[in-house]
């Protein structure tokens, strides 16, 4: 099956953009959903069908997906985003996570 | 709104069972599947498997195929997930999530259960 490959940590600013990629294997031809975990919180989902933001998810964060590459991007990152990003994909009738990102908002 | 409450923390031998409950509310629990997560401490979340509402029809990670197994019961709208011969390396917080499908091969988890902490510890 098909690996999903995340930058382990990525750092931004307070009020800038932050991006954080997933790579796999044509990866969009696929779908690709984003979850928000902060420490000793259950998962969130901030993105799901690439790009579609679920209800109570601020606009700060948006989706892309194109090739081989997801990008989950948070313009004006606030020190509430601090928080494990992981995204998903369904593949051949099973779900693969991505290893997660750590966001650092300093 | 949508709950999914799962069962409380359990600490287990090595070698033995144990068996995780999330009861489903706020929605109709035979239209979505229900998917089962962990995550080891300090790692990230690791995909098991998920079952069905409707039927009950499953589909695993291959590496727990052959000790785990989900069910439902659709009476009381929980799905459960029982994994047998523990190992320390099986100690992990444990999720159910609800699996929403939008078309083809579009699905995701939108909520999530609140965990339960399975150590597994001689």
């Amino acid at each position: 099956s098909s690996e999903l490959t995340q930058p382990p940590s990525v750092s931004v600013s307070p009020g800038q953009t932050a991006s954080i990629t997933c790579s796999g294997d044509k990866l969009g031809q696929k779908y690709v959903s984003w979850c928000q975990q902060k420490p000793g919180q259950s998962p969130v989902l901030v993105i799901f069908q690439d790009n579609q933001r679920p209800s109570g998810i601020p606009e700060r964060f948006s989706g892309s997906n194109s090739g081989n590459t997801a990008t989950l991007t948070i313009s004006g990152s606030q020190s509430v985003d601090e928080a494990d990003y992981y995204c998903q994909t369904w593949d051949s009738r099973m779900m693969l996570f991505g290893g997660g990102t750590r966001l650092t908002v300093l | 709104q949508v709950q999914l409450l799962q069962s409380g923390a359990e600490v287990k031998k090595p070698g033995a069972s144990v068996k995780v409950s999330c009861k489903a509310s706020g929605y109709t629990f035979n239209n979505y599947n229900i998917g089962w997560v962990r995550q080891a401490p300090g790692q990230g979340l690791e995909w098991m498997g998920s079952i069905s509402g409707y039927n009950g029809n499953t589909n695993h990670e291959q590496k727990f195929r052959d000790r785990v197994t989900m069910t439902t019961d659709t009476s009381t709208s929980k799905s459960y997930m029982e994994l047998r011969s523990l190992r320390s390396d099986d100690t992990a917080v444990y999720y159910c999530a609800r699996l929403r499908s939008s078309g083809g091969t579009n699905y995701y988890f939108d909520y999530w259960g609140q965990g339960t902490l399975v150590t597994v510890s001689s």
